[in-house]
């Protein structure tokens, strides 16, 4: 597509309950990521995709939070018995190189946690 | 460890002044990018300029303009003659080469409201 796509835009969901956020990068880009960002913060950064394999999940904050790319293209983000603390704007950017390139963005996320 | 400063929280300017928003990093590796982005209501993140840690040299792209100092660890973007469509929030980023430059690693941004 002509940008990375997020769906939904918007989750509202009830603590202990399960979600699933989807990311659709841009055709053809290898490297994809996942950042959160909580009210009045900047992005932080969850874990980094370079084809199929997460080649970097150190920013996941525990084992509740999973990520796949199964064919290398669109990935989803998979958050297990969801806290309050996890409501934030889930952002997806993917980038064609191996970083330091300056990612495409999609809009993102917003998971309330209620 | 790596870390990015905004101290700057919130800036409001009325239309066709100038302004700069501030941002300091810390990094131990000698190798790095920075970067800006732009986040409109939107949400969306824009991206508005990288730099690499060898290339000192000012840039300047239409009404936006950045200022890299190593000696000071800062890389502070100017806009000049501000427009509303300007307000939005600011955020300076930073990769290193010891992470493969994989992680940017954000500051808490700036909010910018250009009133008119």
């Amino acid at each position: 597509g002509a940008g990375v796509s997020q769906t939904p835009s918007n989750k509202v969901t009830e603590k202990g309950k399960y979600v699933e956020l989807r990311c659709d990068p841009i055709s053809g880009h290898t490297a994809l990521y996942w950042y959160r960002q909580s009210l009045g913060q900047g992005p932080e950064f969850l874990i980094y995709f370079q084809g199929t394999g997460a080649a970097d999940d150190s920013g996941l904050p525990n084992d509740r939070f999973f990520a796949v790319r199964p064919e290398g293209s669109v990935s989803t983000l998979k958050i297990q018995r969801t806290e309050r603390g996890d409501s934030a704007v889930y952002l997806c950017a993917s980038s064609p190189l191996k970083g330091g390139y300056g990612y495409t963005f999609g809009s993102g996320t917003r998971l309330t946690v209620v | 460890a790596q870390k990015v400063t905004q101290a700057q929280t919130e800036i409001s300017v009325v239309e066709k002044e100038d302004v700069t928003l501030d941002c300091v990093y810390e990094t131990r590796d000698t190798t790095y990018y920075l970067f800006w982005y732009k986040q409109p209501p939107s949400g969306e993140l824009v991206f508005l300029i990288r730099r690499n840690s060898f290339d000192e040299q000012n840039e300047i792209s239409g009404r936006y303009s950045w200022n890299f100092q190593k000696s000071t660890s800062s890389f502070n973007f100017t806009i000049t003659a501000s427009q509303v469509v300007d307000s939005a929030v600011y955020f300076c980023a930073l990769s290193e080469a010891n992470t493969g430059f994989q992680k940017l690693v954000f500051g808490t941004g700036t909010r910018l409201l250009v009133s008119p």
